[in-house]
């Protein structure tokens, strides 16, 4: 079955930790995503790769870090930096293919809460 | 700057009617636009899309419009049913880049 698993469903964290949250797709699409949704707002881009080894910040990457060591993988961590971290986080994946135009898959989502 | 609004927060439909939801668009460039379903707790779920070469795209119930010289996009439900209570996310991109996303609007289907 292939999909966007996101671990774990539910984070809570003490103020001053930093959380790493994981997403891992099988579905062999190149590009990787993730996006923070707030109430009452759209989603909005924190982080995205197209490509093993780089990624590239999107509009709110500030307190934010990732990595792309593997083409499933694209963790997500949370730093102490970030100074309003509790939201619903959402991995998403694109295959970069002719043809698949630019159609983003999303996961489960995790509900990050600092307490 | 939002390149991409909706403008209504809620929308409330009795089941069996048509549901219509807009989005409007400020950045001519974006060429290809999508809607998302999403219920809560869970993530967006891709339910439709339209190049901006074509007017109207339709899969079973639901169909999209796009008026390019209003940068406007409208999805409609017909019929509306209760499974289709959720938020809906209109989003907008040009070729190879980011998705930019409306604020998404709850549709509430009454039976």
């Amino acid at each position: 079955d292939g999909g966007i698993t996101q671990s774990p469903k539910y984070l809570f964290r003490k103020e001053g930790q930093n959380v790493t949250l994981s997403c891992e797709q099988n579905l062999n699409h190149d590009a990787m995503y993730w996006y923070r949704q707030d109430p009452g707002q759209g989603l909005r881009l924190i982080y995205y790769s197209q490509i093993v080894n780089d990624f590239q910040k999107g509009d709110i990457a500030e307190g934010y870090s990732v990595s792309r060591e593997k083409k499933e993988s694209f963790p997500l961590t949370v730093t102490s930096a970030q100074k309003n971290p509790t939201a619903f986080y959402l991995c998403a994946s694109r295959a970069l293919a002719i043809g698949d135009r630019d159609t983003q898959y999303f996961g489960p989502g995790t509900r990050l809460t600092v307490l | 700057d939002q390149q991409v609004k909706q403008n209504s927060p809620s929308l409330s439909v009795q089941e069996g009617r048509i549901s219509i939801l807009n989005c409007d668009y400020t950045n001519s460039m974006f060429d290809y636009f999508l809607w998302y379903k999403k219920y809560p707790a869970e993530g967006p779920t891709f339910l439709i899309s339209i190049s901006s070469i074509k007017d109207k795209n339709e899969d079973g119930r639901f169909t999209v419009f796009l008026n390019k010289s209003a940068k406007h996009l409208s999805l409609h439900i017909v019929p509306s049913q209760p499974g289709d209570s959720a938020v809906y996310f209109c989003a907008a991109t040009r070729y190879g880049n980011k998705l930019v996303f409306g604020a998404g609007t709850i549709l509430r289907v009454k039976s």
